[in-house]
């Protein structure tokens, strides 16, 4: 199993560009989640899918968008990009109710100028 | 607005002895607690998780919960150099979707 996948890796905007960051999980979880990680700070919770079809925002959604077509997949869109959003991006899937670990991919460095 | 407040640090303990993190809490509905560590670059991965009051060990990690004080550490006993990293505490504070509340983070820094 690769787990979770992230990509890109790295990548720099210029200003009112847009983007997808992609999230893949190959373990079957229904809950998966996006999470941003600002320099020496912990993670916030963009959105969160509990399932296929099934989004919801957390504390921090302004400026993203995701959708969940799939249960394997998790796309990420950041519409007209601020310098704000200039951070790292995590993905993280969950199996269900009971289990308890959140499994992380390894993340997507953004930088908008 | 619910928090979780931990200090920043940096900790720094010598190799072979006792680290000691420690984490507080806003929302007493609060039901799990996660201890994460995150190496520099890297993505956060689970050590430990506690829902009960007490203690609960795992090897050379004991996570402690005192849910009155609102209070959740974690201790590494005979800390190695390997264990210098970032301690991320994190309370769920949604039953169903497991949306967790992070803290800012601890870092730990282990002396030879």
């Amino acid at each position: 199993n690769a787990g979770v996948t992230q990509t890109p890796k790295f990548r720099i905007l210029k200003i009112g560009q847009s983007m997808t960051l992609q999230c893949a999980q190959d373990m079957n979880h229904n809950y998966m989640y996006w999470y941003r990680q600002d320099p020496g700070m912990g993670l916030k919770l963009i959105y969160y899918s509990v399932g296929a079809g099934i989004t919801d925002k957390g504390e921090v959604p302004n400026g993203y968008n995701v959708s969940r077509s799939t249960t394997e997949d998790f796309p990420l869109r950041l519409e007209l990009a601020a310098p704000s959003q200039t951070s790292v991006y995590f993905c993280a899937s969950r199996a269900g109710q009971g289990d308890y670990e959140q499994y992380f991919g390894p993340g997507t460095r953004l930088t908008v100028t | 607005q619910k928090e979780v407040e931990q200090n920043s640090g940096p900790l720094s303990v010598p190799e072979g002895a006792i680290a000691s993190l420690n984490c507080t809490y806003s929302d007493r509905g609060s039901q799990s607690f996660f201890w994460y560590r995150q190496y520099s670059g890297k993505s956060p991965e689970l050590i430990m998780f506690i829902y009960s009051n007490g203690d609960k060990e795992d090897g050379r990690f004991t996570a402690q919960l005192n849910k009155a004080s609102q209070y959740v550490s974690l201790l590494i006993r005979d800390s190695q150099p390997s264990d210098s990293a970032t301690y991320l505490c994190a309370v769920k504070t949604d039953g169903a979707t497991n949306k967790l509340i992070f803290g800012t983070g601890t870092l730990l820094a282990v002396q030879p």
